[in-house]
């Protein structure tokens, strides 16, 4: 048990489909984020939540949209992906003070493959 | 631009061999935080060690330890007496301030050969 949940494991989906995958966390953290990671390339940040308001978004296509409803679930609602998102999508917390930094907590991601 | 660099792409080492993953950044800071991460093939980003900036004792976490050079702004993770389990992708991050978002190497695959 890692404290950060995703599912599902592995998804493959069409381009006209609409999919969504989940993080769940049950750490007590106050930041989520998520994460692409694409084969030779660094991790890509895509969004940051925190206290469930969004702080970020790293100029993501629109195709891709999250939701925080609460400080312990975070959404990535896809739609029409293109084939270049296949991907590792991972999903991090971490509680986010001031003056000091423990590092973010991931889970085991989503196997996105667009096809 | 903060960076963070990792020049070796791939390392093998024998089991029980001792290994030295280099990493190297770029800031005008003075007060950050440097991280090592894990990601086997299981795909799980592990949380390795964590180093204060502001600390000068180079942090240790059983076979695991960093040289952080501040000065040179480097920040290499040994590991002793590796084991097969430790084959993996190591990454190193920096955070540099409150906007949330760590800067990450492009990652050192590694791999414990029995």
């Amino acid at each position: 048990e890692t404290g950060v949940t995703q599912t599902p494991r592995h998804l493959v989906m069409g381009m006209t489909n609409k999919k969504s995958l989940k993080c769940e966390q049950h750490l007590g953290h106050n930041a989520m984020y998520w994460y692409k990671q694409s084969a030779k390339k660094p991790l890509e940040l895509m969004f940051v939540y925190s206290l469930e308001e969004r702080v970020e978004n790293n100029s993501v296509p629109s195709r891709f949209s999250p939701e925080c409803p609460n400080s312990s679930h975070l959404f990535l609602h896809l739609h029409t992906l293109q084939p270049e998102d296949s991907a590792l999508y991972l999903c991090a917390s971490s509680q986010a003070w001031q003056g000091n930094n423990y590092g973010y907590t991931f889970g085991s991601g989503t196997r996105l493959t667009v096809v | 631009a903060q960076t963070v660099t990792q020049s070796q792409p791939e390392m093998s080492v024998q089991e029980a061999e001792t290994v030295t993953l280099s990493c190297t950044y770029d800031t005008s800071e003075s007060n950050y935080y440097l991280f090592w991460y894990k990601q086997p093939p299981s795909r799980q980003m592990i949380l390795v060690i964590r180093q204060e900036a502001y600390k000068q004792q180079n942090a240790t976490e059983n076979r695991f330890s960093v040289n952080f050079q501040k000065a040179a702004k480097s920040f290499s993770l040994k590991i002793s007496d590796s084991q097969l389990g430790d084959t993996a992708m190591y990454f190193c991050a920096f955070d540099g301030d409150s906007n949330y978002q760590l800067i990450w190497g492009a990652g050192t695959k590694l791999i414990i050969k029995p």
